[in-house]
């Protein structure tokens, strides 16, 4: 069956410009994560939903920092005024539900570069 | 999440088995040791879990010692495609993968 996917795979943008990042999560899965990588280091957790709503954003850096996910299915990560510190692989993963043994198949990633 | 200690990086022979160790000296009853590993610019693929006994896919091996302080990700015979960072994780929460650095495997001809 089709895995997570997401878009575009490769962004680049101007500091200061406003981004959208879009994950599609394999069917019926009701929990949905981002996490964010930094070359040379593990990926790191941003956000995670459940449903439609976000059961826990303390991952996100700062305000800049927005997700949605309004009906459950596909989410967007936006990011406001980007700055050069953005550039980063951005991750997406989904899993059946939300708890300790569901594991979380990932999608191949949106590559950011801020200019 | 209990801390993991991981070699930074390893070699392994083609055909080879491959032994990554884990160490997690400080988990806890209900946490469970998760594998997962990333070929270069790709995303992160599962592998492989576990709680208490050791568990074998089609991919891998997990050995867990008895007092659950280490672990062993055994790859029986590694091919070229095997090359990547391999991470150890501990997870107690429902959510948040804590992957650190992880070992770098590299597999050669």
């Amino acid at each position: 069956g089709a895995g997570v996917s997401q878009t575009p795979s490769n962004k680049v943008t101007e500091k200061g410009k406003y981004v959208e990042l879009r994950c599609d999560p394999i069917s019926g899965h009701t929990a949905l994560y981002w996490y964010r990588q930094s070359l040379g280091q593990g990926p790191e957790f941003l956000i995670y939903f459940q449903g439609t709503g976000a059961a826990d954003d303390s991952g996100l850096p700062n305000d800049r920092f927005f997700a949605v996910r309004p009906e459950g299915s596909v989410s967007t990560l936006k990011i406001q005024r980007t700055e050069r510190g953005d550039s980063a692989m951005y991750l997406c993963a989904s899993s059946l539900a939300g708890g300790i043994q569901e594991t979380q198949y990932f999608g191949p990633g949106t590559r950011l570069l801020v200019l | 999440d209990a801390k993991t200690t991981q070699p930074p990086s390893m070699d392994c022979a083609e055909g080879r088995a491959a032994n990554l160790p884990c160490n997690h000296s400080t988990i806890s009853g209900n946490e469970y040791v998760y594998w997962y590993r990333q070929i270069h610019s790709q995303g992160p693929q599962y592998i492989i879990h576990g709680l208490k006994n050791n568990e074998t896919n089609e991919m891998a091996s997990l050995i867990i010692t008895e007092d659950r302080k280490s672990s062993t990700l055994i790859l029986p015979h590694a091919t070229l495609r095997d090359t990547a960072v391999y991470y150890c994780i501990v997870r107690v929460s429902g959510y948040a993968l804590n992957f650190g650095k992880g070992t770098s495997l590299l597999v050669t001809p």
